[in-house]
């Protein structure tokens, strides 16, 4: 079974640092084809995709974050890191983690999310 | 900021059957897969469709998909009051290198 859960603060200030943590079950990072994703969503909008890194260390981006974005991940502890710079309170959501895998036991199972309000 | 472009919502009757499309372009629908995914209120989305028309394990036959250019469907067949959710569509932006994901569209059984 498939698992992954964010973790992280659920208020930061402005201009601060977001560092959210996934960690994850049933799969690896050292799995071909296989990558952990950040997904974002403010309150009543759409799901926003921030980023993905994959198995062998690609990394992409969402074009108009890429410059406050870093995924890193920690293979040997189950666990993805996001990093989003400068916060600011239009970046207020729920942020999602989620498992992927393009191959042949594809798979996309996301996490419960967790609220990040961004306010001083 | 979303680049696929879904109608706010659709409606019909119990046991009725909805479709609701997604609107893309050559460098997303019309050269990449599709995905569907299925969100109820205060939940994470789930995954609906992959590859265009495939369905997970678990999902019923009551949910289809199909692509057609820069265009994809998701059918939704004997709707029932379960069924009411928020439905997005999903793909690879080879222009991007990017996911981008619908506006959404709320499903509304009658």
């Amino acid at each position: 079974q498939i698992t992954l859960k964010e973790s992280g603060p659920t208020q930061v200030k402005p201009t601060q640092t977001l560092t959210l943590t996934c960690t994850f079950s049933g799969f690896s990072l050292r799995t071909t084809g296989v990558g952990v994703g950040w997904v974002r969503q403010p309150p009543g909008k759409a799901l926003e995709w921030l980023g993905v890194i994959y198995w062998d260390d690609d990394e992409f981006y969402s074009p108009s974050l890429k410059s406050r974005l870093a995924i890193t991940k920690d293979t040997s502890k189950n666990q993805v890191v996001l990093k989003m710079t400068n916060m600011n309170p239009v970046d207020t959501a729920t942020y999602y983690c989620r498992g992927i895998n393009d191959g042949l036991d594809a798979f996309d199972v996301w996490g419960q999310g967790t609220m990040v309000t961004v306010s001083s | 900021q979303s680049v696929l472009t879904q109608p706010p919502s659709v409606s019909a009757a119990p046991g009725q059957k909805v479709t609701i499309s997604c609107y893309g372009s050559s460098s997303n629908i019309g050269n990449n897969y599709v995905s569907w995914y299925q969100q109820f209120p205060g939940t994470a989305p789930k995954l609906l469709i992959y590859d265009n028309k495939k369905r997970p394990s678990g999902i019923r036959d009551r949910f289809s998909g199909s692509k057609s250019g820069t265009s994809a469907t998701l059918g939704i067949t004997g709707l029932q009051t379960g069924d009411e959710a928020d439905y997005y569509c999903g793909a690879w932006d080879s222009s991007l290198s990017a996911e981008v994901f619908g506006t959404g569209t709320k499903v509304i059984v009658l």
